[in-house]
């Protein structure tokens, strides 16, 4: 099993609907989640922190399920700019290093 | 404020030949990390720094591949000699005070 795994989709959606994906990861003991953005040909670009109480920022909810060991991203309302692919990361820390898993992606297209 | 530097942005170059990428994080971030995109195996982390020092290379693919970070301001990725598969895109990140890390725009190596 991989250490995080994301649906690759595409998931093709029609603007205005609302879209979640889901990030599973292995190691139980993680501590930091993060979602991130990145456009074709661009650098992945930071959409929002995961805390285990939850966050919303204007459309976008981002939530943590320590009991089954995933984190989740919903879309509301979504719009022909939200086409991207949405990484997710995972962040374990040792006693002095932390280890970084990226999820390999999952491609959003938002059609008219 | 300036973002995580990096330069070239496109590298073509005959295999055999030495690469070398450069990054400037962004100033005041004590973690550097310099990741490879491919389609094939996604975003993989090389290595990372902490205060300038090298705390996990374990993703450095071989003894071709080098890193290192003189000063705060500044590192470099080494590929001697480079290899058609070395052909992917390099990012460099630096982390901020929340684990969130912040990408540089990347070097888009091809190597013929």
């Amino acid at each position: 099993r991989k250490e995080v795994e994301q649906d690759p989709g595409p998931f093709n959606v029609p603007e205005g609907a609302t879209v979640a994906f889901n990030c599973t990861y292995s190691n139980s003991a993680s501590q930091s989640f993060f979602w991130y953005r990145q456009d074709c040909r661009k650098e992945p670009k930071l959409l929002m922190s995961v805390y285990s109480s939850g966050n919303e920022d204007g459309r976008f909810t981002a939530q943590l399920n320590r009991a089954s060991q995933y984190i989740s991203l919903l879309i509301r309302d979504s719009k022909l700019s939200d086409s991207a692919t949405y990484l997710c990361v995972v962040i374990d820390w040792y006693s002095s290093a932390s280890k970084i898993i990226f999820g390999s992606g999952t491609r959003l297209s938002i059609r008219p | 404020d300036a973002g995580v530097i990096q330069s070239p942005r496109h590298e073509v170059t005959e295999m055999g030949q030495e690469v070398t990428l450069r990054c400037k994080p962004i100033s005041g971030h004590n973690s550097l990390f310099w990741y490879r995109q491919t389609m094939m195996r996604g975003l993989e982390l090389l290595i990372y720094f902490n205060n300038n020092v090298p705390i996990d290379d374990s993703g450095m693919p071989e003894d071709r591949f080098s890193a290192k970070m003189p000063n705060a301001s500044f590192s470099t990725l080494k590929i001697q000699p480079s290899e058609p598969r070395d052909s992917a895109v390099y990012f460099c990140a630096s982390r901020g005070d929340l684990d969130e890390q912040y990408f540089g725009p990347g070097t888009r190596l091809t190597v013929t």
